[in-house]
């Protein structure tokens, strides 16, 4: 069976620090990846996803990046957070079936609280 | 204009109550249809995907309305574990089949 997994769950930072969030999923090959951001009590945003290796499509302008250095590996990063990086940020999958999205598959989430 | 709007709520009902979310979508071009369940600082999870006859899994029925691009769910005899946010999902060939995901709308089932 397929599992995702994404750490770390919870961090404070302070504003101009680095940020690396990772996520890993098991059990399948070629999925496609999603990183999401959510506000308190607002929708999900999608912030970047993936159909391969090194395939990064970002949605928004905006203070991160993302890589996928292996398969089955997405990694969200910052330079320098922002106070308004500030959210619940959640990694998703989805079997890559081409042209059509399907049922994604959330990781736990990582809350990120910039002070 | 919102892609997928949805009333925020809270929606407070008694247990055993039958309540019903709305959610609208902008593109006539949607073609595929969900609805998620988020539980208070969790992730979302699917719930069930919506088709163009309607489909039905125990107390949940989800309905699509190409006409006024509206799709609903409707829950019956509510439970308190019902608590939680139900987000409204589309997609569409314009976007590449990503999904669009709503604010969601909160549901408190009260003893």
């Amino acid at each position: 069976s397929q599992t995702i997994h994404q750490w770390p769950a919870t961090l404070v930072q302070p504003v101009g620090s680095p940020l690396s969030l990772e996520c890993t999923v098991e059990g399948t090959s070629n999925p496609n990846l999603y990183w999401y951001r959510q506000a308190a009590g607002r929708g999900l945003q999608l912030l970047f996803y993936s159909v391969g290796i090194g395939q990064i499509s970002s949605e928004v302008p905006q203070n991160l990046s993302a890589s996928r250095p292996q398969d089955r590996q997405f990694i969200l990063s910052s330079k320098k957070l922002l106070l308004s990086d500030s959210g619940f940020y959640l990694c998703a999958w989805e079997f890559g079936l081409a042209g059509v999205a399907g049922e994604l598959f959330f990781g736990e989430g990582s809350r990120l609280t910039v002070l | 204009r919102k892609e997928v709007e949805q009333d925020p709520g809270p929606f407070n009902v008694p247990e055993g109550a039958t309540v019903a979310f709305n959610c609208t979508y902008s593109n006539s071009a949607s073609q595929s249809f969900f609805w998620y369940r988020q539980d208070c600082r969790k992730e979302p999870k699917l719930l069930m995907s919506v088709y163009s006859s309607g489909n039905e899994d125990g107390r949940f029925t989800a309905q699509l309305n190409r006409a006024s691009q509206y799709i609903s769910l409707l829950i019956r005899d509510s439970k308190l574990s019902d608590s939680a946010t139900y987000l409204c999902v589309v997609n569409n060939k314009d976007s590449s089949y990503k999904l669009i995901f709503g604010s969601g709308t909160r549901l408190l089932v009260r003893p």
